[in-house]
């Protein structure tokens, strides 16, 4: 089974700090993504990975980066938590065409 | 533009009851259609997926799901449901090719009363 595991499962922030998520998968998969999730608005797309240092932005970049140094590793980065930021966040990898495999998610709090 | 929707933010049944779960999308070639189920504070797990061939396609813990071209829908149902099965569900397009690009609706709230 593809494991995709996340660093941290809550994760309470100042406003202003530099904030890392990080997500590790063990499948060899090329691609990675990240969302987050917040109530009624189902799943966004924050940013995504096809391979090795090669990122794209989502629908919703705006105040994130993202690093992919190594393929099974894919951080995402808040430069300046803000309190909007607060939200669940979720890291997953493509396998079979279409279908995602999630990480059990990071619930973020930034006061 | 691409878009899932599924029009029922949250529903309740009895325990023993039969479910379904709606879900339309836009896209205009045949999609890869996806339904996912997360229980609380965990992440999204696959229930099934249509990629092609036969409309209804059976998924795990007792679900299946019938794709129907004519009415862009996707719908999820399971003819007896558990106290268990109390979770969020999300329909989900894979667009683009191979499906790169998926699309989530905004889930559905699945409350089942004893």
């Amino acid at each position: 089974d593809v494991k995709v595991t996340q660093s941290s499962r809550y994760l309470v922030k100042r406003t202003g700090e530099k904030v890392f998520l990080e997500c590790v998968q063990d499948m060899d998969h090329e691609n990675m993504f990240w969302y987050r999730q917040d109530p009624g608005l189902g799943l966004r797309l924050i940013y995504f990975s096809y391979d090795v240092k090669m990122k794209e932005k989502g629908d919703i970049p705006e105040g994130y980066s993202v690093s992919r140094e190594k393929k099974e590793r894919f951080s995402l980065i808040l430069e300046s938590a803000s309190t909007n930021q607060t939200s669940m966040y979720l890291c997953a990898t493509r396998g079979e065409p279409g279908r995602q495999y999630f990480g059990p998610g990071t619930r973020l709090t930034v006061t | 533009a691409q878009s899932v929707t599924q029009p029922d933010i949250h529903i309740t049944v009895s325990e023993g009851a039969s479910l379904e779960l709606r879900c339309n999308y836009s896209y205009g070639a045949t999609p890869y259609l996806f339904w996912y189920v997360q229980s609380p504070g965990q992440g999204l797990q696959l229930l099934l997926k249509y990629f092609s061939g036969d409309t209804l396609v059976q998924g795990i813990k007792g679900f299946e799901a019938e794709f129907k071209r004519s009415q862009s829908s996707f719908n999820l149902r399971k003819p007896s449901v558990h106290w268990s099965d109390a979770a969020e569900y999300f329909c989900a397009v894979g667009a683009g090719t191979g499906g790169f690009k998926t699309i989530f609706g905004a889930g559905t709230r699945l409350f089942v009363k004893a």
